[in-house]
């Protein structure tokens, strides 16, 4: 198994421009999410989904889009990219998320998105 | 809300130091507690967890017991080695009908570094 692998590694763009980070799963998780990580602040939850089709937000989703339209991928687009999403992002995946908070949840090697 | 505090960095150790890293977190019913660590360029690998009060979690030689009624998961390790500098991430999942499925609480994280 691959794993969680996540696509670019590392990214620059200027304020504005739009693109997709991809997120893709070999383990057939029900369970997929994408948090960014900033200095000094642990990582907060961007959007977050259940299912297939089922996406919702978590605590910082302003800016950013999802969509599922498959079991594997889960990817976040920013619409019009601002200087305050420069970060590195992770994409993570467990089996269910209906397990009362137990189980464990599998983390990709991450973006960094520097936006100038 | 629910939210988790760990001890503030950076901490540096001498290879085969004691190590304890705080962690303390606040969250209404029952929630899991885990341990991340990321190291230099990777994403973050589950390093242990307990789900219930009273039950010690250990891997790698590190454990950290689910300690409810000091609300505390705290980190140790008997003699760290230089392969164990890190950030080490606290975390929650809590399990009560008002939190976000699956939705990860994080600390600020601690890097840490071991001299030879």
């Amino acid at each position: 198994n691959a794993g969680v692998t996540q696509t670019p590694k590392f990214q620059v763009l200027k304020t504005g421009q739009s693109m997709t980070l991809q997120c893709a799963q070999d383990m057939n998780h029900e369970y997929m999410s994408w948090y960014r990580q900033d200095p000094g602040m642990g990582l907060r939850l961007i959007h977050y989904s259940v299912g297939a089709g089922i996406t919702d937000q978590g605590e910082v989703p302003n800016g950013y889009n999802v969509s599922r339209s498959t079991t594997e991928d889960f990817p976040l687009r920013l619409l019009s990219a601002a200087p305050s999403q420069t970060s590195v992002y992770f994409c993570a995946s467990s089996y269910s998320p209906f397990t009362g908070g137990q189980e464990t949840q599998y983390f990709g090697p991450g973006t960094r998105l520097l936006v100038l | 809300g629910d939210s988790v505090t760990q001890m503030e960095g950076p901490v540096t150790l001498s290879e085969e130091a004691f190590l304890t890293i705080n962690c303390t977190y606040t969250a209404t019913g029952y929630p899991s507690l885990f341990w991340y660590v990321q190291y230099p360029g990777e994403g973050l690998q589950l390093l242990l967890k307990a789900t219930k009060a009273d039950d010690k979690g250990s891997n790698k030689g590190f454990e950290a017991t689910y300690r409810k009624e000091t609300t505390s998961f705290h980190l140790e390790k008997g003699s760290v080695q230089v392969s164990d500098s890190a950030v080490y991430f606290c975390a929650l999942s809590a399990s009560d009908r008002g939190s976000t499925l699956g939705r990860l609480y994080f600390g600020r994280g601690t890097q840490l570094t071991v001299w030879p």
